[in-house]
């Protein structure tokens, strides 16, 4: 069965500082997998996705994420934290349909 | 342009009650989805439609049923409404197995 672990529940980040999410998965084949963010009662909005390809992705809003299949990973990064960053972040694993880790709540700090 | 719109944002009803939630993307896409987001901000997929036909039913209680009267339209009728419903429902559209694109969510509380 296939499955996503985000294992930190909480990341706090200074302002300027780099961001980095951890994602692991666990899947029988190539995954597709997604990162999605979600402000404070707000949907979700895609970041980024990871077909087949290029094992880093660029998303939007400067992040990116780097594919691992030897690691079973999919991490998230920016290397610059602004503000607006302070959001709810869920990695993604879709076959017929999509499973979502527990998501990690990312404070920004001044 | 609003793609995935889902109404009414907010709810607020009686244990017991009945409602519905609406939902409608102007994607073209042919599947939609209902999510259900706990208080610990958990998501797990509930149904599945595509082209009107249903694909996923999870293990969902039978008083939440889905309907898709077309591929642009995928509503969700809850009966008797129970305090653990208390949930933001999301509904969602793809094409294929594309990424998926999310509603704004709609807030039901259980009182």
């Amino acid at each position: 069965a296939q499955s996503v672990t985000q294992p930190d529940i909480h990341i706090t980040v200074s302002e300027g500082a780099s961001l980095e999410l951890r994602c692991n998965y666990s899947y029988g084949a190539t995954p597709y997998l997604f990162w999605y963010v979600q402000s404070p009662g707000q949907g979700l909005q895609l970041l980024l996705k990871y077909f087949s390809g290029d094992t880093l992705v660029q998303g939007i809003k400067g992040f990116e994420a780097e594919f691992k299949r030897s690691q079973s990973s999919f991490n998230l990064r920016k290397p610059s934290v602004h503000w607006s960053d302070a959001a709810e972040y869920f990695c993604a694993l879709s076959d017929y349909k999509l499973s979502f880790g527990a998501g990690t709540t990312v404070t920004v700090r001044a | 342009d609003t793609a995935v719109s889902q109404t009414p944002k907010y709810l607020v009803t009686q244990m017991g009650n009945d409602k519905s939630i609406k939902c409608e993307q102007n994607l073209g896409h042919d599947t939609m989805y209902w999510y259900k987001q706990d208080s610990k901000k958990f998501l797990k997929i509930m149904f599945s439609y595509n082209n009107k036909e249903l694909i996923i039913n999870e293990t969902v209680p039978n008083r939440f049923s889905p309907k898709s009267p077309d591929k642009a339209h995928l509503n969700l009728h809850i009966n008797s409404l129970e305090l653990g419903d208390s949930a933001v429902y999301f509904c969602a559209s793809s094409q294929l197995s594309n990424e998926q694109f999310f509603g704004p969510g709609t807030r039901l509380t259980v009182l």
